[in-house]
C-alpha cells in the first residue's frame, strides 16, 4: 500500500493563477481531509469529506474548493491564489470517524505564492 | 472553540534523558486524543490514541496520559535517542462531528 499520495511536491504560483493538489489514498477509506499548515502553527482543517460525493466546510475554507468523484481521490483546487495561501498542504484519509479512529496523512504539498 | 497548546515550543536534551511534552485543551468534552509525529518535510505519523475513557496508553518507550477534568495530555519519552528528533503535535478529536484540533507542536531535538 502507498498509503496517501500527493502532487506536486512544491509548486511556485503567482498572485491569481488557479491551480490543483492532487491527493489518493489506495486504503478504501470513506473520510478524507485537507489541511493547512502555516510555519510554526499546528494544521488547520479546510475541507473534509465522509464518501464519494459529500463534503463539508473546516475551519478555513475560504478560497479553496473540494470534490470527491471516488473514493480514492480528493482534489482540492486554489481559484485565485493569493500570498496568504501560502502554506504546506496535508491530505489525510481514515476508515471511520469514531473514537478509535486515526487519520493517515501524505507528506504534504508545499506552496508558495508570490 | 476547542484550543490546544502545546508546551514548550522547542526542547533540546542529550540523549538518553527522559522527558516530557505537555499538551492542554480547553473543552473536556473530546472523543480522543492523539500524539503525532512529524519530521522535516513529512506528514505526520501518528504514536499514540488515547480515548476519552482511558487514562493512559503506551508503545515502547512512549506513554501518553489524559486527564480530561483538568484539560491535559502528557507524553512522556524515555531514554531518548537521536532518532526520537522530530516535532510532536497533539490533537483532540471533539464529540461532534470529525474534526481534529491541533497544538502548534514541540519541535525536540536529543544532542547524541
Amino acid at each position: 500500500n502507498a498509503g496517501v499520495t500527493q502532487t506536486p511536491k512544491f509548486r511556485i504560483l503567482k498572485i491569481g493563477q488557479s491551480m490543483t493538489l492532487q491527493c489518493t489514498q489506495d486504503m478504501n477509506h470513506n473520510y478524507m481531509y485537507w489541511y493547512r499548515q502555516d510555519p510554526g502553527m499546528g494544521l488547520k482543517l479546510i475541507y473534509y469529506s465522509v464518501g464519494a460525493g459529500i463534503t463539508d466546510k473546516g475551519e478555513v475554507p475560504n478560497g479553496y474548493n473540494v470534490s470527491r468523484s471516488t473514493t480514492e481521490d480528493f482534489p482540492l483546487r486554489l481559484e485565485l491564489a493569493a500570498p496568504s495561501q501560502t502554506s504546506v498542504y496535508f491530505c489525510a484519509s481514515s476508515q471511520t470517524s469514531g473514537a478509535q479512529e486515526t487519520q493517515y496523512f501524505g507528506p504534504g504539498t508545499r506552496l508558495l505564492v508570490l | 472553540k476547542q484550543e490546544v497548546t502545546q508546551i514548550p515550543a522547542a526542547l533540546s536534551v542529550p540523549e538518553g534523558e527522559n522527558l516530557v511534552l505537555n499538551c492542554s485543551f480547553t473543552d473536556s468534552a473530546i472523543y480522543n486524543l492523539q500524539w503525532f509525529r512529524q519530521d522535516p518535510g513529512k506528514g505526520l505519523t501518528s504514536l499514540l490514541l488515547i480515548q476519552s475513557s482511558q487514562r493512559e496508553q503506551t508503545s515502547g518507550r512512549l506513554n501518553a496520559s489524559l486527564d480530561k477534568s483538568s484539560g491535559r495530555s502528557t507524553l512522556y519519552i524515555a531514554a531518548s535517542q537521536p532518532g526520537d528528533s522530530a516535532t510532536y503535535l497533539c490533537a483532540v478529536k471533539e464529540t461532534s462531528g470529525s474534526r481534529l484540533t491541533f497544538g502548534e507542536g514541540t519541535q525536540l531535538t536529543v544532542n547524541p
